[in-house]
């Protein structure tokens, strides 16, 4: 079993549909990343968390460290959202641990 | 430097010979990655370095792969003998000491083996 899994894998939406990606984990960590990869493009950092919850613009990521679970939401989704969303957990131990990402496709 | 930078952006090679990648992490980022990815797939981690601390290189796919970091600076990644499966974008992270900071990545260094 992956240390780390997303769900869903592949997403499909349409624009303005609210969109939850899940990030489930099984080790412990000091740190839980949310990145973005657009198709050719690099990876650019969305969110670190460490408890809670943390906004930004359209974007909504939270965490529950005793479920060991995290989830992206994207509000009011619009095609340029379309990319990967990959999940990362920094361990405690110091390693990161990547999710195998989550492909969203938002349609007009 | 404002971000990651990582060299070369591009690198095509026979197979065979050897490369060598350069990732100039963030000033004051104590924690360093490798990463590959390969055409479609996701990130297969490579080697970790952090501080003073023995490199973490349980990543590293065979004994032609090899990385150094002087300090906390720059590194290389070194491929030896390269092979054609060994074509992959080739990633670099960096994040600050302590768990609360914000990853960031270098734009990635292609590697074409021929």
């Amino acid at each position: 079993k992956n240390e780390v899994e997303q769900s869903p894998q592949n997403l499909t939406a349409q624009e303005g549909e609210f969109i939850t990606i899940n990030c489930s984990y099984s080790v412990g960590i000091s740190a839980l990343h949310w990145l973005q990869q657009h198709p050719g493009g690099g990876i650019v950092s969305l969110f670190m968390l460490s408890s809670g919850k943390k906004k930004h613009g359209r974007l909504i990521a939270t965490i529950n460290i005793q479920e060991k679970h995290s989830s992206l939401h994207i509000t009011a989704s619009h095609p340029r959202d379309s990319a990967v969303y990959i999940c990362a957990v920094k361990r405690s131990q110091g390693n990161l641990i990547f999710g195998k990402g989550t492909k969203l496709s938002v349609k007009p | 430097g404002a971000g990651v930078s990582q060299s070369p952006s591009n690198k095509v090679t026979e197979k065979g010979k050897d490369v060598e990648l350069r990732c100039d992490p963030i000033s004051g980022h104590t924690a360093l990655y490798w990463y590959r990815q390969r055409l479609g797939q996701g990130l297969e981690f490579l080697i970790y370095f952090q501080g003073n601390s023995a490199p973490d290189k349980s990543g590293l796919p065979s004994d032609r792969f090899s990385a150094e970091r002087t300090g906390e600076s720059v590194s290389t990644l070194t491929i030896q003998r390269t092979q054609q499966e060994d074509s992959a974008v080739y990633l670099c992270a960096s994040l600050p000491q302590g768990a609360a900071g914000e990853l960031f990545f270098g734009e990635g260094s292609r590697l074409t083996v021929l």
